[in-house]
């Protein structure tokens, strides 16, 4: 059984418009993060959502949003895309000893066209 | 605040030679420290991990690094390469601790290439 599920595994969208990605963690888990992972920047920290609440965002502007429900799956919402967010989406959950063990997704593939 | 430096951004080996690749961080609190591999079209996969215990840490598919709080370095190796190492290699560092700060910070990454 997966940890992470995301999806879908790719999105083509237009300049503009607004994408919806999904992950849903494996039960037991109340935290999810989203990471962005860009061609040539790394990955970067999105934002960090717990018990429905987001706890924490990385340096991404107010376009880049989500939310988490009751049962802690998450979206993330990018609107008004521009090119430069075509990117891997990852979503992880930490495990392990004090929770510092990430499990990622797969990953969802933006392609803003 | 917690960063990584990831030295070089390609590696390329031969097949049987040893692998170095090498990480540099910086943290105020003691730092949790981990190695992760993406392979081409797949996802993360956790390599190994250090969290203060012993400073030698062994990881998957015959992985290891050394934490040098001296050097602030946590550098990957491995005795002999593999065709299948081919892959990407972040650095991580994790305050370790749960709230607010709680994430995980990304190398840019190592591209290492295995050569026949």
């Amino acid at each position: 059984e997966a940890g992470v599920t995301q999806s879908p595994t790719h999105l083509i969208k237009t300049r503009g418009q607004q994408a919806t990605l999904r992950c849903s963690p494996i039960s037991g888990h109340t935290s999810v993060y989203w990471y962005q992972q860009a061609l040539g920047l790394g990955l970067q920290f999105l934002l960090w959502y717990d018990e429905g609440e987001e706890r924490n965002r990385g340096n991404f502007p107010p376009r880049f949003s989500g939310r988490q429900f009751p049962n802690y799956s998450s979206e993330l919402n990018v609107n008004a895309l521009e090119l430069e967010d075509s990117a891997l989406y990852l979503c992880a959950i930490l495990t392990g000893i004090m929770n510092t063990e990430a499990f990622f997704g797969q990953g969802t593939r933006l392609t803003v066209v | 605040a917690q960063s990584v430096t990831q030295l070089d951004s390609h590696v390329s080996v031969s097949e049987g030679t040893p692998v170095l690749l090498r990480c540099n961080y910086s943290s105020s609190y003691s730092p949790s420290l981990f190695w992760y591999v993406q392979h081409p079209n797949k996802g993360l996969q956790l390599l190994l991990k250090y969290t203060s215990a012993a400073t030698l840490v062994k990881g998957i598919n015959g992985f290891e690094a050394e934490f040098k709080k001296s050097e602030t370095s946590f550098h990957l190796t491995k005795p002999s390469a593999h065709m299948s190492d081919a892959a990407e290699y972040f650095c991580v560092v994790s305050d370790g601790y749960g709230g607010a700060t709680n994430k995980l910070i990304f190398g840019t990454g190592t591209l290492l290439a295995v050569q026949p």
